[in-house]
This record gives structure tokens, C-alpha cells and sequence, in this order.
């Protein structure tokens, strides 16, 4: 089954807790993003990666950490720095160069309590 | 820099009427435009993207560069059209590699 996987589906934190978010994709492509989707906010992101061992921050990406060793991996950290982490957590990959479509995940729910 | 803008939250229509999910961008350049859709219970996915020119699902969209505007179009609504729609934009400035989207309007098509 080809495409991109995101675990768990649900997650629950305690405040002042670390948590990883795990994101995973087969189809070869080289960019990789993720977003946070909050009701009447849309998709703003977070951090993105072009290319293995490297990732930039996206619009929000205070209170996160990313890392790229791998082509097909690019796990999210929300970090207890992060003032309101409760959301809808989604992921993304694009094949490198050009304005190309982005195939999303199923996303992540994460809440704090 | 860049900003994309639905004005509408929700836009409910009933089956068989036009539709018409409004869309205004701010970019000094020329962007790439992008409609994606969320289904309930199903992940987002391209609808559609200006530069391929398609119609996807009866779906068109027209960029208007002098209005700043890729409204999204449909002239008869279905019910399974329901659905949450983003508008996109990316631009040269970061080589089309990152994606500005909208609020998104949520679109309701009543039998």
C-alpha cells in the first residue's frame, strides 16, 4: 500500500511532556512538510525538509523539533516550549523542483491535557 | 508577502444550485495556484490547480490576475460535493517548494 502514513492516530500528552509524532512515506519523494490544522485557521506550517539532513522552519515552528535521516521519515517533536500544541497534526511530501501537488497523510490528533 | 483569503466560513447551497467558494491571493510574482479538498473522514487531496487547466468533479476555477482571485466554480452542486475546500498558493520566491493556504470554507449541499 503505497503512500504516506502518519502514527498514531490519537495521542495524548501530560503538560510539560516531549511527544513524536511518526510520519512515513513510499513514493520516492524528496520534500516533506508538516502542518497544523486548527478550526478556522487552516494549514500553517510548521517545518519542511527538501532533502535529507536538511529541514527549514516553516511559519510556526516555535515549541517543535524535526529531524531528516531518512528519504522516507521526517518525525515530528512537539516540545513542552510549545504554548498550545493541541491540534490536528498533518504531514506532506512532494517530489523536489517545481510546483507539484503535495499528498497529504491521514494526520495525527494530539491533545494535551 | 504572500496571503491567500477565503472570506466564507460556510457557504450552504442546495443540490442543483451553482456554486461559487471565493478566493483572493496577495503575491507580487506569479504564483501557482491550488484548490485541495478534505471529504469528511478522508485525508486532503488535490482537487485541482490552475496550471493544468482541468475541470476535476465539474469543478473549474479561473485565475483572474488583475482581481488577485481563483474562485473555485461549480454549476450544479451534488450532494457528495460537501466538503471542506482549501485554496493554496506557492510561489517562485521559494522555488514552489512551500504551500500558503487559506482558512478554508466549508461547503454544505442540502437535498
Amino acid at each position: 500500500d503505497g503512500g504516506i502514513t502518519q502514527s498514531p492516530k490519537y495521542l495524548f500528552r501530560k503538560e510539560g511532556q516531549n511527544v513524536t509524532l511518526s510520519c512515513e512515506q513510499n513514493l520516492n519523494h524528496d520534500a516533506m512538510y508538516w502542518y497544523r490544522q486548527d478550526p478556522g485557521q487552516g494549514l500553517r506550517l510548521i517545518y519542511y525538509s527538501q532533502i535529507v539532513n536538511d529541514f527549514q522552519k516553516g511559519d510556526i515552528a516555535e515549541g517543535y523539533s524535526v529531524s531528516r535521516e531518512k528519504k522516507e521519515s521526517f518525525p515530528l517533536t512537539v516540545t513542552s516550549a510549545q504554548k498550545n500544541p493541541t491540534a490536528f497534526y498533518l504531514c506532506a511530501s512532494k517530489l523536489a523542483g517545481g510546483p507539484g501537488e503535495q499528498f497529504f497523510g491521514p494526520g495525527t490528533r494530539l491533545t494535551v491535557l | 508577502a504572500q496571503r491567500v483569503t477565503q472570506p466564507e466560513k460556510l457557504l450552504s447551497v442546495f443540490k442543483g444550485a451553482p456554486v461559487e467558494l471565493k478566493c483572493n491571493y496577495s503575491y507580487s510574482g506569479s504564483p501557482e495556484l491550488f484548490w485541495y479538498v478534505q471529504y469528511s473522514r478522508q485525508r486532503l487531496q488535490l482537487l485541482l490547480r490552475h496550471i493544468s487547466r482541468e475541470s476535476i468533479k465539474g469543478f473549474t476555477a479561473d485565475l483572474n490576475k488583475g482581481e488577485t482571485s481563483f474562485h473555485l466554480k461549480k454549476p450544479f452542486a451534488q450532494e457528495e460535493d460537501s466538503a471542506m475546500y482549501y485554496c493554496a498558493l506557492s510561489g517562485e520566491n521559494t522555488g514552489f517548494q512551500k504551500l500558503v493556504f487559506g482558512t478554508g470554507t466549508r461547503l454544505l449541499v442540502s437535498p
